[in-house]
Parts: C-alpha cells; structure tokens; sequence
C-alpha cells in the first residue's frame, strides 16, 4: 500500500541554523500538508499546498517557514532560523484530490532544537 | 478558533466495553474526521461524516454529527488492548483543526 514518508526520523539541531525536513506524498497524490506536534500537545496545522503553491497557512507559519516542492516527488519544509520553540514532531500528510478527503501521513520527523 | 475540542482528555477501560468519545467544534464544517495516533507515531485516519451524514459506521467504528449542536461522537465497540491510542477528530474548513484528542486505555 502506498505511504508518505519523511526523513529524517530526528533531527538535531542548534539555535538559529536552517533545517529542511523531506516528505515523499503519495505519488498521485495532489494536495500536500504540513502539521506540526509539539510533545503533549495537539497536532496543529502550518500550510496546505496546492498546484504548486500554498492554498493555505497558519499563524505558526510564518518568515521562517517556507515550503517548496522541488520536483516530482519531493515535499520540503524548511525553517531557516530555528529556535528552542521550534522543537516539535513534524508531519507531513497528502492527499489524492478535491473529492477525497481523508488525508494519509507519514511517521513524523522530531525536530530537536538546543 | 474552528478548533475541535474532545472529552473525555482520558478514558481508560477494560477490553470488550466500548468506548465513547466527544468532539465539539465552534465553525461550520465540510467535513469531520476521526484520526487515530499511536504514541510517537502519524495519524491514521478512521472514518469520516459528511457534514449532511447523521451517523456512519466502519466495523468496530459508529460515529455521530450533530450540526446543530456542532459535536460528534465516536463509538469503539467491543474494544480491544491494541485499540489503546489517542483518538483525534478534525474538522475541514479552510484549514484543517485537529482536536485535542482523547487518551484512550484498553485494559486487558
């Protein structure tokens, strides 16, 4: 059965360096999502991405957040200056089309910032 | 906020009672979803209602929409060890709002 995946599992990182977290959507797959989880708490949505731009975004994303889709399969999220506030689970989720709802995520990348 | 909101935070239960668990939401919706997560892990999504649905069922899985009060309710019947997770609903509008989540413990 066809999966998103993400790499890396963890990620370690200091304060103020860039980090680009990958995710692989389902091949045929059309809108692609970003949410973050930071430990204990609910999962929260930064941006939806469609037709290769972003359909919609959070107040979470905000300068230091972009994402990009660099080529057929790839998914990027990118912070470019991280802090300790930063630290969370990432997961990136994709989803077939407009009348398909139900959205399929990968396994999360934990981001620790020190 | 269109965030959803579930109660109980936590149920724990002994295996073969069902489980109910209760989201309220603020906003109209498209849609609302039941994901599943086991800890450290994604979601798995569960089983969805239309916003025109009333109730839906999937195997173990009946879930209820009441618009009018904007909540809904997911039914775990007969209920298993490897059901213990915590149990999301979310709803669609623009965004996609996740709950808070229900930390559900199945006692063997």
């Amino acid at each position: 059965e066809p999966e998103v995946t993400q790499t890396p599992s963890h990620q370690v990182t200091q304060m103020g360096q860039e980090v680009i977290l990958r995710c692989v959507p389902i091949s045929n797959h059309l809108y692609f999502y970003w949410y973050r989880q930071i430990l204990g708490q609910k999962v929260e949505f930064l941006v939806s991405f469609y037709n290769n731009e972003i359909s919609e975004k959070s107040e979470i994303f905000d300068d230091q957040f972009s994402v990009e889709r660099p080529d057929g399969s790839n998914f990027t999220l990118k912070i470019r200056s991280t802090k300790l506030e930063d630290s969370a689970m990432y997961f990136c989720a994709s989803r077939g089309d407009s009348r398909s709802y139900e959205q399929y995520f990968g396994p999360g990348t934990r981001l620790t910032v020190t | 906020s269109q965030q959803g909101e579930e109660d109980p935070q936590a149920l724990s239960i002994q295996e073969g009672e069902n489980a109910t668990m209760n989201c309220s939401y603020k906003t109209s919706i498209n849609n609302l979803q039941w994901y599943r997560q086991n800890s450290g892990r994604g979601l798995v999504h569960l089983i969805l209602i239309r916003s025109n649905e009333r109730e839906k069922h999937s195997g173990r899985l009946r879930v209820t929409l009441d618009t009018s009060k904007k909540s809904s309710s997911l039914l775990i019947t007969a209920s298993r060890a490897a059901d213990t997770a915590s149990y999301f609903c979310a709803t669609e509008g623009n965004q996609f709002y996740f709950g808070t989540g229900t930390s559900l413990t199945v006692i063997p």
